[in-house]
């Protein structure tokens, strides 16, 4: 049972143009949302996050949108810039007070010069 | 930011034989670990939290005897794949946390590609 899914496995966007990036989830009890970045043969590293108290967080040309009632989270990357193109992983905490997180499948970003 | 590092990064090994993966937190002590599978085109699984000085917690399905996790030091925790067969074949990744950071501020290694042939 996934629970917190990516639906979409790829997405092309032109540099300079906004990327937007979804993550559904199935866990009402997730309290703390994040997005991982990661480039090929690299560790994923760890990009933006939102606690399920905001619906809005923004980091630079990152913001990360949570809609609790739909159970749907977004990350915007505007602009877009090649050095973007990379696997989006978005991944969810379970608030009884483990560390263990639960990731969606990725979503690769490719930015087009 | 924090620095992890695993090895090996690719491993190919027979059936029945035991690999060993190694995963250092290099400038940070991290009193926690975990370790990851991701098999192709899937999420990153939790296998195990790996604690310092203590047993590591496994995940429902995870064959705690044969995925051997030991937290020896607080810059390394290995993980052990014994016996291995074709079907351990996956991406192996660690993190680790910097003792009392946030959740969002886990470091990944860069992942160990096992193959069993």
């Amino acid at each position: 049972d996934q629970q917190v899914k990516q639906n979409s496995p790829s997405l092309s966007v032109q540099e300079g143009r906004i990327s937007i990036l979804n993550c559904d989830y199935t866990n009402s009890m997730f309290d703390y949302f994040l997005w991982y970045k990661k480039y090929p043969a690299e560790g994923p590293t760890f990009l933006i996050s939102i606690s399920s108290i905001k619906d809005k967080n923004e980091d630079g040309r990152f913001t990360v949108f949570l809609n609790k009632s739909a159970k749907h989270l977004s990350l915007h990357i505007v602009p877009s810039q090649p050095g973007d193109s990379a696997v989006y992983f978005c991944a969810a905490r379970d608030w009884g007070g483990s560390e263990k997180l639960v990731f969606g499948k990725g979503t690769k970003l490719t930015v087009n010069p | 930011g924090a620095v992890v590092s695993q090895h090996p990064s690719r491993v190919i090994c027979k059936s029945g034989t035991s690999v060993k993966i190694e995963c250092r937190s290099l400038d940070f002590q991290a009193t926690t670990m975990f370790w990851y599978r991701q098999f192709p085109k899937q999420s990153l699984m939790l296998m195990a939290t790996s604690n310092e000085g203590s047993k590591a917690t496994y995940e429902q399905g995870v064959e705690k005897d044969k995925f051997l996790i030991n937290h020896a030091s607080l810059t390394l925790s290995t993980l052990t794949v014994t016996s291995a067969h074709p079907e351990d074949s996956s991406f192996y990744i660690c993190s680790a946390r910097v003792s009392g950071s946030y959740v969002g501020e886990l470091f990944f290694g860069e992942g160990s590609r096992l193959t069993v042939l």
